[in-house]
């Protein structure tokens, strides 16, 4: 298994301001997955964050918006800038490790409950 | 867009088995059918995968119907805790590279005393 620690676990943010939120897991891996889940909805994939080089990001994301570091193998920023109500969410980070020949299972941290007002 | 379609909601009565069917019709060879559950306020948990072969594991099992493009998740005691959303995702596996975890709307299962 994997132990994923997110900080913080929940915030109320001012609208135009940023957050940043920390993503530590237990042990190394290659991908660091960022997700958003809103309110009554099911989880959406920001983007993907290989250590070493730009973060990938999925239709309707953009790097301005939703920057992200990965400075090592345990550990991610995924940093919501500019925030409006809209962006109230869940965010979620997530590893996958290898479960059995051509399988995998993914772990997701606890998330973190953003409010805009 | 997420490739499979399942009922937004099911019932099951306490300790007894609970059913969840899903459709992925247009499942490619090389994709895998996976199942996750969200329980309220947590993270998705891994239940168990697939190709071809029905599967077990000690928290559910997975029956693949012969063409590959339906399945059906059994939890074959359900308790007041396994009430959650639970996802059918498939996603390709090849070398070097894993497909994205895709989640659909998923089923809101209620377990009832």
């Amino acid at each position: 298994s994997a132990v994923i620690s997110q900080k913080p676990s929940r915030d109320i943010c001012q609208r135009g301001t940023s957050l940043t939120i920390q993503c530590q897991v237990d042990s190394q891996v290659t991908m660091m997955f960022w997700y958003r889940q809103q309110p009554g909805q099911s989880l959406t994939l920001i983007a993907t964050a290989n250590q070493g080089s730009e973060a990938t990001y999925e239709s309707g994301f953009v790097i301005d918006k939703f920057p992200i570091s990965r400075p090592n193998l345990t550990f991610s920023t995924l940093t919501v800038s500019n925030m409006s109500p809209e962006d109230s969410s869940i965010y979620l980070c997530s590893v996958e490790r290898r479960v059995r020949a051509g399988g995998t299972e993914a772990f997701f941290g606890q998330g973190t409950r953003l409010t805009v007002v | 867009d997420a490739k499979t379609t399942q009922p937004p909601s099911m019932d099951c009565a306490e300790g007894r088995a609970a059913n969840l069917p899903c459709n992925h019709s247009t499942i490619s060879g090389n994709e895998y059918v996976y199942w996750y559950r969200q329980i309220h306020s947590q993270g998705p948990q891994y239940i168990i995968h697939g190709l071809k072969n029905n599967e077990t594991n000690e928290m559910a099992s997975l029956i693949i119907t012969e063409d590959r493009k339906s399945s059906t998740l059994i939890l074959p005691h359900a308790t007041l805790r396994d009430t959650a959303v639970y996802y059918c995702i498939v996603r390709v596996h090849g070398s070097g590279n894993t497909g994205k975890l895709i989640f659909g709307q998923g089923t809101t299962l209620q377990v009832k005393p």
